[in-house]
């Protein structure tokens, strides 16, 4: 079972704020680190993928970047907005299937 | 495309009683998984399949059966329900492979309640 820790737990921002999370990981047997986005009352969706390591994906205002060999992903959103409101979830996968496991979760609020 | 679907939205259920929670995904994909969301514990697997067939268990499996016997359906069978499972469930989908590379379709979710 896979350890994975994510940091801060929660985190009240203002309007306009940026702001970024931590995703720590055990760095063997590591195949991909995911990252979702999960609003109150919905399902998770799918941020970013990432397998290499190095790797930094970016979406509108939202950017992630992956170091494998040490066992971390950040996640960094510039001037948050309301919208951004919501847990971000990582998770490492690894082995043969698409199985994954995942972190507790970051819950983000930003305030209007 | 419909997407992941699940069945029922809401359930509740006495201490004792079975039941079947249904999920279905229509984009062809070999993987699915179920998960339960807890205050304060985010996601954890229950038990996943990698194409009709195959099952295997995740980190919470005591308690739940499933079965894969068409690439489309995944149910997850509730034995003899208690309170500790008074959850919300989540099924998942996603192509498959070495290399988990591949984002996961999440379903509604049912909010399951065991009295």
């Amino acid at each position: 079972i896979l350890n994975v820790e994510q940091s801060p737990q929660s985190l009240h921002v203002q309007e306009g704020d940026s702001t970024n999370f931590t995703c720590s990981f055990p760095s063997s047997n590591f195949y991909a680190l995911h990252w979702y986005r999960w609003e109150t009352a919905k399902s998770p969706e799918a941020l970013f993928v990432m397998t290499l390591n190095g790797d930094e994906k970016k979406k509108g205002r939202i950017s992630a970047t992956l170091n494998t060999k040490e066992g971390y992903s950040y996640l960094y959103i510039k001037g948050s907005q309301p919208e951004d409101s919501a847990t971000y979830l990582c998770a490492p996968g690894g082995g043969a299937t698409n199985k994954l496991i995942f972190g507790t979760g970051t819950l983000l609020a930003v305030q209007p | 495309n419909a997407g992941v679907t699940q069945t029922p939205k809401f359930q509740v259920l006495k201490t004792g009683q079975s039941m079947t929670l249904q999920c279905a995904q229509d984009m062809n994909h070999e993987y699915m998984s179920w998960y339960r969301q807890d205050p304060g514990m985010g996601l954890r697997l229950i038990h996943y399949s990698v194409g009709a067939g195959i099952t295997d268990q995740g980190e919470v499996p005591n308690g739940y059966n499933v079965s894969r016997s068409t690439t489309e359906d995944f149910p997850l069978r509730l034995l003899s329900a208690a309170p500790s499972q008074t959850s919300v469930y989540f099924c998942a989908s996603s192509y498959s492979g070495v290399g988990a590379n591949y984002e996961q379709y999440f379903g509604p979710g049912t909010r399951l309640t065991v009295t």
